[in-house]
């Protein structure tokens, strides 16, 4: 069975450092990857999606994301975090239909 | 255009009580999901519908939930005899392709 796993349940950066909010995916073809985020209180917002064409996606808000299949990962990455980054990130792989969601990581931006 | 639209907002009911949650997808989405958020946690698969097929209810919890969709729009996720454990932010999505949009969630509180 497919599975997403976000290796950090929570991140901690300061202001003006680079992020990085780790995933893998299992599926053994190619997937269709997705990077969610959630404020607090608010629903899901689409950050990116990759759906095998350029292996680097960027998204919005600065991050973008790798898709490398040697390593089965899709990390999210930042250079510069923002104090209104905090919120929570879902990583989603779509194959046959079904959307698998990681457990998500909590970003914290410290001043 | 409109994107997903969810009511009620927020849901306070007593134990043992149904409760129906409402989801309106974005119009032509012909893939529509239902999702449960617990306080702190990741996202969990309830159901999907995709066009006149059969609905995946893979995910539903117990025989007190159900969901129907009418054609290509508007679902109803309905919950009988409600326990505490029920309450959730419950989230929809629709989606046309691979990429899903989601509602700002339903916040149902059982006391």
């Amino acid at each position: 069975a497919q599975s997403v796993t976000q290796l950090d349940s929570h991140v901690s950066v300061s202001e003006g450092t680079p992020v990085l909010l780790r995933c893998n995916y299992s599926s053994s073809y190619s997937p269709s990857l997705f990077w969610y985020v959630q404020h607090p209180n608010k629903g899901l917002q689409l950050l990116l999606k990759y759906t095998s064409a350029a292996t680097l996606v960027k998204g919005i808000n600065g991050f973008e994301a790798e898709f490398k299949k040697s390593e089965t990962s899709f990390h999210l990455t930042k250079p510069s975090a923002h104090m209104s980054d905090a919120a929570e990130y879902f990583c989603v792989e779509y194959n046959f239909n079904k959307f698998y969601f990681g457990s998500g990581t909590k970003l914290n931006v410290k001043p | 255009g409109a994107g997903v639209s969810q009511s009620p907002s927020n849901k306070v009911t007593e134990k043992g009580k149904d409760v129906e949650l409402r989801c309106d997808p974005i119009s032509g989405h012909t893939a529509l999901y239902w999702y449960r958020q617990r306080l702190g946690q990741g996202l969990e698969f309830l159901i999907y519908f995709q066009g006149n097929s059969a609905p995946d209810k893979s995910g539903l919890p117990s025989d007190r939930f159900s969901a129907e969709r009418t054609g290509e729009s508007v679902s109803t996720l309905t919950i009988q005899r409600t326990q505490q454990e029920d309450s959730a932010v419950y989230l929809c999505a629709s989606s046309l392709v691979e990429t899903q949009y989601f509602g700002p969630g339903t916040r149902l509180l059982v006391l």
